[in-house]
């Protein structure tokens, strides 16, 4: 079946544009992730949503950083005015709930000029 | 809060050498414990897990065992392939907190 899909692969924006990812989990997936990995570290837990509950923003690094979930399914990753520390790759996960294990994305790799 | 900590690579093995990837943490509760892998130029996946202590998790010839009392998930493998080099990530899941901590990764390159 179908995995977890992400655009764009790939990103290039200037500095201070404002930028939107998006992340289509694995149907019937009620929990989504978002994480960042930047060159050569871990990743960094972003934000995370479960069903119709209000998603955890605690990993969110700045209030440039927002995102949604629309019907419990798609989910949207916006950084607005983009600073070049926030070059990086942003991952998205789904998974069947919150304690299950979690199916990756291939990765937006943005890229800030 | 939660932490995830894995042995520093990266790290270089011959072709059927033994491998062991370090990984400790600290969580509050108990924890599922996860290994995942990211083969170059794909995107991540579930190598393994465990979801309590003593549980042994396997697959394609890994393997690592929830230890509670040494808070560890050491990866091993008895015989390497070229087939193996990727990068490891280990990960816990913390119930209580509904989030995952991920470590560093260490970065495996098996040569023939």
């Amino acid at each position: 079946g179908a995995g977890v899909s992400q655009s764009p692969s790939n990103k290039v924006t200037e500095k201070g544009k404002d930028v939107e990812l998006r992340c289509d989990p694995i149907s019937g997936h009620t929990a989504l992730y978002w994480y960042r990995q930047s060159l050569g570290q871990g990743l960094e837990f972003l934000i995370y949503f479960q069903g119709n509950s209000a998603p955890d923003k605690s990993g969110l690094p700045s209030d440039r950083f927002s995102a949604e979930r629309t019907g419990g399914s798609v989910s949207t990753l916006t950084i607005q005015r983009t600073q070049q520390e926030d070059s990086a790759v942003y991952l998205c996960a789904s998974s069947l709930d919150r304690d299950y294990e979690q199916y990756f994305g291939p990765g937006t790799r943005l890229t800030v000029t | 809060g939660d932490s995830v900590t894995q042995m520093e690579g990266p790290v270089t093995l011959s072709e059927e050498a033994f491998l062991t990837i370090n990984c400790t943490y600290t969580a509050t509760g108990y924890p599922s414990l996860f290994w995942y892998v990211q083969y170059p130029g794909e995107g991540l996946q579930l190598l393994l897990k465990a979801t309590k202590a003593d549980d042994k998790g396997s697959n394609k010839g890994f393997e690592a065992t929830y230890r509670k009392e040494t808070t560890s998930f050491h990866l091993e493998k008895g015989s390497v392939q070229v087939s193996d080099s990727a990068v490891y990530f280990c990960a816990l899941y913390n119930t209580n907190a509904g989030k995952s901590t991920f470590g560093d990764g260490t970065t495996l390159t098996v040569k023939p």
